[in-house]
């Protein structure tokens, strides 16, 4: 049962072009919503996160936009640059959980220049 | 800080044949946590500690045995090592009240042939 729903799986974006990657939930008890970036070789690192008090969350180039009606939230990365490369994964988790932390299949982003 | 670290990188194992991958964080986390990384599968928990002496099983356990006699130690044993258990492992840990942001080794790529 995949809890956490991401696509696309690769996504090619011209420098200077906005990165968009959506996901998708079902479970309502999640109430933690972070986006981990992974370059090759590399664990993931905590790139975003939000709650889902909030509709929008913004650092710098990245923003995250939650709906929690539609239980959908999507990452958006502005001025796409060659160095954000890599592969971004969606995840949940939920107070109480031992943060245990589901993950979307994870999508791989190429920006060309 | 080292942050959380690995060993080894990379291995080769035989079918059959066992292991222990280490992880060790110093971060002074309570929570530690086992993954595996497959291709267009995201992360799958196999395994998570709580603390020292606690440990739980994930999504994907079976093959794995953990213990956690620290709180900075979490190794991930191999038992009778398969070729389904080809993927790269990362390790993670994270802080209890984090909201659930973790932080991650830089893996152990693992072949069984």
């Amino acid at each position: 049962q995949q809890q956490v729903k991401q696509s696309p799986q690769s996504l090619i974006v011209q420098k200077g072009g906005i990165s968009i990657i959506n996901c998708a939930y079902e479970n309502t008890a999640f109430d933690y919503f972070p986006w981990y970036q992974q370059f090759p070789g590399k664990g993931p690192a905590l790139l975003i996160a939000i709650r889902p008090d909030v509709s929008e969350k913004k650092e710098g180039r990245f923003t995250i936009s939650f709906n929690k009606s539609a239980k959908q939230f999507s990452l958006h990365i502005m001025d796409s640059q060659p160095g954000d490369s890599a592969t971004y994964f969606c995840a949940a988790s939920m107070t109480g959980g031992y943060q245990k932390v589901t993950f979307g299949i994870g999508t791989k982003l190429q920006v060309i220049p | 800080n080292a942050g959380v670290t690995q060993t080894p990188k990379f291995r080769i194992l035989k079918i059959g044949q066992s292991m222990t991958l280490q992880c060790t964080q110093d971060m002074n986390h309570n929570y530690m946590y086992w993954y595996r990384q497959d291709p267009g599968m995201g992360l799958k928990l196999i395994y998570y500690s709580v603390g020292a002496g606690i440990t739980d099983k994930g999504e994907v356990p079976n093959g794995y045995n953990v213990s956690r006699s620290t709180t900075e130690d979490f190794p991930l044993r191999l038992e009778l090592a398969a070729p389904s258990q080809t993927s790269v492992y990362f390790c993670a840990s994270s802080y209890g009240d984090s909201g659930g942001e973790q932080y991650f080794g830089p893996g152990t790529r693992l072949t069984v042939t």
